[in-house]
């Protein structure tokens, strides 16, 4: 089956420890994205990336950091510099330029600090 | 600079009614609206979408609404059951770039 796979679903870290937020994609889409959602808050977005090697910051990429080595492959490492990491994290891919917008959405990885 | 205005922020509404939830934009040259549906713990999900070319888009008992000129936009749901209940997103794009959200509305259907 097609489609965006995250891992893990949840995630612990501690205080002043850095962590990787995997995600994968077997939909051949170009672009990739990490978002952040907050209750009441919508949809935020870290980072996100058009083509492999390359990769831009969103809105509030502070504290964060990317890799597009592959085409299929996203992961997102949060910092100690992220002063409030905990949060649910979705990942997204997308076909890209001069096709179909539609975005398709992992099921998140809630990340807990503790 | 929000770019995208969701209202309202929840909703309720009695099985069988209709949901009406409003988007409102800022930004002329966004050519792809689409609506998204999340149940808690999971990820979004398109719903449906539509382009400026079009007033409206009807798929089942999910239909939008598209008004250019005021640059607006709204999801009706008509016969609302229990199992709609969850949040919505309105998103806006450009040119098949990222995409910029709503900040969702949480809609609740009760029996």
């Amino acid at each position: 089956d097609g489609g965006i796979t995250q891992s893990p679903k949840y995630l612990f870290r501690k205080e002043g420890q850095n962590v990787t937020l995997s995600c994968e994609q077997n939909l051949n889409h170009d672009a990739m994205y990490w978002y952040r959602q907050d209750p009441g808050q919508g949809l935020r977005l870290i980072y996100y990336s058009q083509i492999v090697n390359d990769f831009q910051k969103g809105d509030i990429a502070e504290g964060y950091s990317v890799s597009r080595e592959k085409k299929e492959s996203f992961p997102l490492t949060v910092t100690s510099a992220q002063k409030n990491p905990t949060a649910f994290y979705l990942c997204a891919s997308s076909a890209g330029e001069d096709r179909d917008t539609e975005a398709f959405f992992g099921q998140g990885t809630r990340l807990t600090v503790v | 600079q929000q770019q995208v205005k969701q209202s309202p922020q929840s909703l309720i509404v009695q099985k069988g009614g209709i949901s009406i939830i409003n988007c409102a934009y800022e930004n002329t040259a966004f050519d792809y609206f689409p609506w998204y549906q999340q149940f808690p713990g999971k990820g979004p999900a398109l719903l449906i979408a539509i382009r400026p070319d079009v007033s409206e888009k009807k798929e089942g008992r999910f239909t939008i609404s598209f008004n250019k000129s005021a640059k607006q936009f709204s999801l009706h749901i008509m016969d609302s059951q229990p199992g709609d209940s969850a949040t919505y997103f309105c998103a806006a794009s450009k040119n098949a770039g990222k995409s910029t959200f709503g900040d969702g509305t949480t809609l609740t259907v009760k029996p």
